[in-house]
């Protein structure tokens, strides 16, 4: 069965730095999102991302945030300088928006982010 | 955020089905009802998902009531592997963001 997955698993940087996190969507799907965590809290959507453009976008992502699909099979997520409370789970998301007039999303299995 | 109220918490014995409501009392005619759950710090899982009429899966259940204000997902013969977080979402046709809730923690007891 197709899934969506995620490098790296775990990530530790240190404040100021930049990070990128990456993504392999299921290969038919045409919408890819993210989302976060931090621990003890809400799955919190981040942005939805279709034809090489950002459709949607929550308040958290600001424009320490930016996404990128580089080639026809990844999809990253970068922090250009990352803070203490970007520490999160970051899930990775797709969709086939032709799949019978629903838009079921499907997760990968998320990278830790921990910002030192 | 979330139109949905979910229970906390529910415990189900092992081998036995597992039903955990949600009430969506607002849910507006072109939402549909889905289900994901969470498995420890795990991605969200899909599961189910129904507009009116009641569904079933490989995984689970959904009966919907008539009325469309609330909705019950079934996990028929609940397995310890099925502890974990459930989330009951309301979404459109469009919307790209989903908001989740807090869900309902079941655990499922030996």
């Amino acid at each position: 069965e197709p899934e969506v997955t995620q490098t790296p698993s775990h990530q530790v940087t240190q404040m100021g730095q930049e990070v990128i996190l990456r993504c392999v969507p299921i290969s038919n799907h045409l919408y890819f999102y993210w989302y976060r965590q931090i621990l003890g809290q809400k799955v919190e959507f981040l942005v939805s991302f279709y034809n090489n453009e950002i459709s949607e976008k929550s308040e958290i992502f600001d424009d320490q945030f930016s996404v990128e699909r580089p080639d026809g099979s990844n999809f990253t997520l970068k922090i250009r300088s990352t803070k203490l409370e970007d520490s999160a789970m970051y899930f990775c998301a797709s969709s086939d928006p032709d799949s019978g007039g629903t838009d079921t999303q499907y997760f990968g299995p998320g990278t830790r982010l921990t910002v030192l | 955020d979330a139109k949905t109220t979910q229970p906390p918490s529910m415990d189900c014995a092992e081998g036995r089905a597992a039903n955990l409501p949600c009430n969506h009392s607002t849910i507006s005619g072109n939402e549909y009802v889905y289900w994901y759950r969470q498995i420890h710090s795990q991605g969200p899982q899909y599961i189910i998902h129904g507009l009116k009429n009641n569904e079933t899966n490989e995984m689970a259940s959904l009966i919907i009531t008539e009325d469309r204000k609330s909705s019950t997902l079934i996990l028929p013969h609940a397995t310890l592997r099925d502890t974990a977080v459930y989330y009951c979402i309301l979404t459109y046709t469009g919307r790209r963001a989903l908001t989740f809730g807090s869900g309902t923690r079941l655990q499922v007891q030996p």
